[in-house]
């Protein structure tokens, strides 16, 4: 069974520092993974998707890359802001479980202080 | 707006208590998903439906039941709640992923935003 683990599980950072979110799954055999927000009392909210042929994506100060091989992710923030403290998680969808069924792991809380 | 919607966003209820959460989206997807999030354990599948009248157990079914009637609509049903149920659900939905056919794009879900459920 796959399983995703996010580490760390909390990081606290000053505002302005570029900071690496690092995320691994045991079973390499994904169709894509995909990295989330999640605000208290609010929703997942989608950030990257990257398939499973891609190395990377980037969208404005996220950059997300994948290493399927050795099972790894990485979320990078640049620039870090008071605005981007939420929990980041990331998901995968793999091949040998139902089609579109996500596997997440816990988390990592973010603090990004002013 | 696309978007998944909740009802309630809050609940308390008693054990015993039938309850229902639904769970509807407006973007005519075929795939739609239950998740309940708990601390330490992060979100973990309840059961999904990949279409019309098809639905499936997730990792953790039990004590839960679903229906899927309408494509909009994918009904979370707790026949006989239990304080262990206490959790916070969210529904999903994304275009399928069909066997042998065509590739999709990417097939990215989409959530909604939480019901907080609390069992006495």
């Amino acid at each position: 069974k796959q399983e995703v683990t996010q580490i760390p599980a909390a990081l606290s950072v000053p505002e302005g520092e570029n900071l690496v979110l690092n995320c691994s799954f045991t079973d390499s055999a994904i169709y894509n993974l995909q990295w989330f927000r999640q605000d208290p009392g609010k929703g997942l909210t989608s950030l990257l998707l990257i398939q499973s042929s891609q190395r990377e994506q980037t969208s404005g100060r996220l950059n997300a890359s994948l290493d399927k091989s050795s099972g790894r992710s990485t979320l990078y923030i640049a620039a870090s802001q008071p605005g981007d403290s939420a929990t980041y998680l990331c998901a995968v969808e793999g091949r040998q479980t139902g089609a579109n069924n996500l596997f997440f792991g816990t988390g990592t809380r973010l603090t990004v202080i002013p | 707006e696309a978007q998944v919607t909740q009802n309630p966003r809050y609940l308390i209820t008693v054990t015993g208590k039938k309850l229902t959460v639904t769970c509807s989206q407006n973007m005519n997807h075929e795939y739609m998903s239950w998740y309940r999030q708990d601390p330490g354990l992060g979100l973990r599948q309840i059961y999904y439906s990949m279409n019309v009248e098809v639905t499936d157990k997730g990792d953790v079914p039990e004590g839960y039941k679903v229906s899927r009637k309408e494509k909009r609509n994918f009904p979370l049903i707790l026949e006989s709640p239990s304080p262990n149920q206490t959790s916070l659900y969210f529904c999903a939905s994304s275009l399928p992923r069909l066997a042998g056919g065509p590739r999709l794009p990417y097939n990215e879900q989409f959530f909604g935003p939480g019901t907080r459920l609390t069992v006495l």
